[in-house]
């Protein structure tokens, strides 16, 4: 079973292409996450969040859009694609603040390439 | 504020022993200690939070200095599969962001 499933796992557009990715979890966490990961392998936060309330957003271009219709389930819609967000977006689940500290669960990854 | 990690890359034979560290300039809530092996998803290991509590994970273990707001993960007796790249998390308090260092690279060789 599959804990945090990201679809799809790789994605090749043109520029100024709209693409969205989805996410969803089973394990029963109330906050989701997105981050980015460059090439240097940088892993930085984007969004998060909890119980479908944003409750955290980075200096992330408006291009950007998440989207939670439950808690279970985090979307990133991305418009106007730019080369510069060729990167791997991972999400990732756990527990809130109001519930167990555990570590953070991260999806497989979607490998965008804009060319 | 990101936390810095060193060193940025270790080499080691099987079975040697290694250390990576995390120090942050800000007061920490809780460290995360995550690998990621090349072309998968990062896999959580330990968290620790202030308190200076050490936790162990089989032969990977790791301390929190709330002092000096640094961490420290142990790997002892290092096997093939430990290579890939370590990430420390910080949290200056619950719920907040969780921030990740540059990464460390170990590469465990025959």
């Amino acid at each position: 079973d599959t804990a945090v499933s990201q679809t799809p796992k790789y994605l090749v557009t043109q520029m100024g292409n709209d693409k969205s990715i989805k996410c969803e979890q089973n394990l029963g966490h109330d906050t989701m996450y997105w981050y980015k990961q460059d090439s240097k392998k940088f892993l930085k936060i984007m969004f998060s969040y909890n119980n479908k309330e944003l409750i955290i957003n980075e200096t992330v271009p408006n291009r950007f859009s998440p989207k939670s219709p439950d808690k279970a389930h985090l979307n990133l819609h991305i418009n106007s694609l730019e080369l510069g967000d060729s990167a791997v977006y991972f999400c990732a689940s756990s527990h809130g603040p109001g519930q167990g500290v555990v570590g953070y669960t991260f999806g497989s990854g979607t490998r965008l390439t804009v060319v | 504020q990101q936390p810095v990690q060193s060193p940025q890359a270790v080499i080691l034979r099987e079975g040697e022993d290694a250390v990576i560290n995390c120090s942050s300039s800000k007061a920490l809530y809780s460290v995360h200690w995550y690998r990621q092996k090349h072309g998968e998803a990062p896999i959580f290991l330990m968290i620790l939070l202030k308190g200076g509590e050490q936790k162990g994970h089989d032969k990977i273990s790791a301390s929190f200095n709330e002092k000096k707001q640094q961490s420290s993960l142990y790997l002892t007796a290092s096997q093939l599969s430990y290579s890939g790249t370590y990430f420390c998390g910080t949290e200056i308090y619950r719920g907040g962001k969780l921030i990740f260092g540059q990464g460390t690279e170990l590469s465990v060789k025959p």
